[in-house]
């Protein structure tokens, strides 16, 4: 099976931009989750999306927002981009049931650069 | 979710066994002990999780306490590819993705 896939890489955007990161998830997971890391405060996590709607939110201003599609897909929007948002955005997929939901596997993430 | 702590590095031989400790002293009856690594700039990596038995698959064993305050995980022989950062999260099972991780443990694996 193809692991989770996320696009683009990388990423440089200037302060007050939005910009949209795209996460396929492994073929049969239904529950995408994203996560942002930064050397400050390590790895938090933002929301996760199941059969299309938001499950959970963690600890972000509204400017972070995601969507999921009837593929699987996700996408999440950062508007208004701010200096502090520079960070790994990693997206992780899983089943979405009971029996895996804890087993998580992870994107190699997209690394972006507000200048 | 339960809080747990973790050293916040260790080293390790080559060929020998790493032991990460992990305290959960807070941890409740229906939560899980789950153990993800991070290798430098990718994404973290899934390792092996428990509820109260000990857990072992290709990768690790996870040893849990009687009294589920602490586990170790064991990497039986330990490779340089192996050099990460650990982290051990404890989480109810239910239906959500929603993962707590902490600062982990960066084990760095010497030849």
């Amino acid at each position: 099976k193809a692991g989770v896939t996320q696009t683009p890489r990388y990423l440089i955007k200037t302060r007050g931009q939005q910009v949209t990161l795209s996460c396929s998830p492994i073929s049969g997971h239904r529950s995408v989750s994203w996560y942002q890391q930064t050397p400050g405060q390590g790895l938090q996590f933002l929301f996760e999306y199941f059969s299309e709607t938001q499950r959970n939110k963690g600890n972000f201003p509204g400017r972070f927002s995601g969507r999921q599609f009837s593929n699987s897909r996700s996408e999440m929007n950062v508007s208004t981009l701010e200096l502090g948002d520079s960070a790994l955005y990693l997206c992780a997929s899983s089943p979405g049931d009971l029996a895996g939901v804890g087993e998580q596997y992870f994107g190699p993430g997209t690394r972006l650069t507000v200048t | 979710d339960a809080k747990t702590t973790q050293p916040p590095s260790m080293d390790c031989a080559e060929g020998r066994a790493a032991n990460l400790p992990c305290n959960h002293s807070t941890i409740s009856g229906n939560e899980y002990v789950y153990w993800y690594r991070q290798i430098h700039s990718q994404g973290p990596q899934y390792i092996i999780h428990g509820l109260k038995n000990n857990e072992t698959n290709e990768m690790a064993s996870l040893i849990i306490t009687e009294d589920r305050k602490s586990s170790t995980l064991i990497l039986p022989h330990a490779t340089l590819r192996d050099t990460a950062v650990y982290y051990c999260i404890v989480r109810v099972s239910s239906n959500t993705g929603k993962l707590i991780f902490g600062q982990g443990t960066t084990l760095q694996v010497k030849p």
